[in-house]
C-alpha cells in the first residue's frame, strides 16, 4: 500500500520565522513524484513545490524548500521568512504511474 | 486562478434529487480527476480520466456517475445521495505523457463544489 502521513495536524509560526512541515510516505516503487500543495482558506489548492524521486537534489522555490530523504521516505517542507499569506492547509502528496495519494494535511497559522 | 473552473460553487440537495457537478479546464491537459475532500480526512481520489477514458474508479458508490465528453470537460452526476456524501468535491487536471501511462505529475485544482446533502 502507498500511504502518505502528515503527523502534525496543526502548527503555528511567527511571521518572518522558519517552520518545517513533516511528511512521510510508504511505497515500494522507485520512480515517483512528491508534492506539497497549499490550500488557503476558501481558496483553490495550488502547487507549492514538486520533487522527482530520481533527483537527489532538493527542490527549492523561493522561500520554500524540501528535505527529501528517499531512503527514509521522508519529504519535509521548510518555509523560510514566513508571511501571513502562508496561512493555509498544506498537503503532502505522492504520485506515480498507478496512484496519487494525499496526506491528511497540516494547518499552518502564521501569526503577526 | 489555476485554469480549472467548477460550477456550482455551492449545492444543497435532498437525498432524492439528481444534480450534476461541472468542471472545465482551460490548460490543454489530457487527464482529469474527481476528488472528495471531507473534514479531517485525506483527499480521496474518486475517478480518473486519461485521454477521455476512465482509467480509475476507486470503489466509488454507483450513486456517483462521472462523464467526460472531451478532454476539457468533466461532470459528476449525483443521484440518491446520502448525508455522509456532504463534502467539498474537487476537480483537477494534469498533462500526462503521450505513452498513455499516467505519470501522476502536477495537478491543477479547481475551487471545488461544496455539497450539502440534507
Amino acid at each position: 500500500a502507498q500511504t502518505v502521513t502528515q503527523s502534525q495536524p496543526e502548527m503555528s509560526v511567527q511571521e518572518a520565522e522558519t517552520v518545517t512541515l513533516s511528511c512521510t510516505y510508504d511505497t515500494s516503487e522507485n520512480n515517483y513524484y512528491l508534492f506539497w500543495y497549499k490550500q488557503p482558506p476558501s481558496r483553490q489548492m495550488i502547487l507549492v513545490i514538486r520533487q522527482e524521486a530520481y533527483k537527489q537534489q532538493n527542490a527549492t522555490e523561493n522561500r520554500f524548500s524540501v528535505n527529501f530523504q528517499k531512503a527514509a521516505k521522508s519529504f519535509s517542507l521548510k518555509i523560510s521568512d514566513s508571511q501571513l499569506g502562508d496561512t493555509a492547509m498544506y498537503f503532502c502528496a505522492f504520485g506515480n504511474f498507478n496512484k496519487f495519494y494525499f496526506g491528511s494535511g497540516t494547518k499552518l497559522n502564521v501569526k503577526p | 486562478e489555476t485554469g480549472v473552473t467548477q460550477t456550482p460553487r455551492h449545492l444543497v440537495m435532498g437525498m432524492t434529487n439528481k444534480k450534476s457537478l461541472k468542471c472545465e479546464q482551460h490548460l490543454g491537459h489530457n487527464a482529469m480527476y474527481w476528488y472528495k475532500q471531507s473534514a479531517k480526512k485525506p483527499l480521496e481520489l474518486m475517478f480518473v480520466y486519461n485521454f477521455k477514458e476512465q482509467t480509475e474508479n476507486n470503489s466509488v458508490p454507483s450513486r456517483f456517475s462521472p462523464e467526460c465528453p472531451n478532454s476539457s470537460h468533466l461532470f459528476l452526476h449525483l443521484h440518491t445521495l446520502q448525508p455522509e456524501d456532504s463534502a467539498l468535491y474537487l476537480c483537477a487536471s494534469s498533462q500526462e505523457e503521450g505513452s498513455g501511462l499516467p505519470t501522476r505529475d502536477t495537478q491543477y485544482f479547481g475551487p471545488g463544489t461544496r455539497l450539502t446533502v440534507l
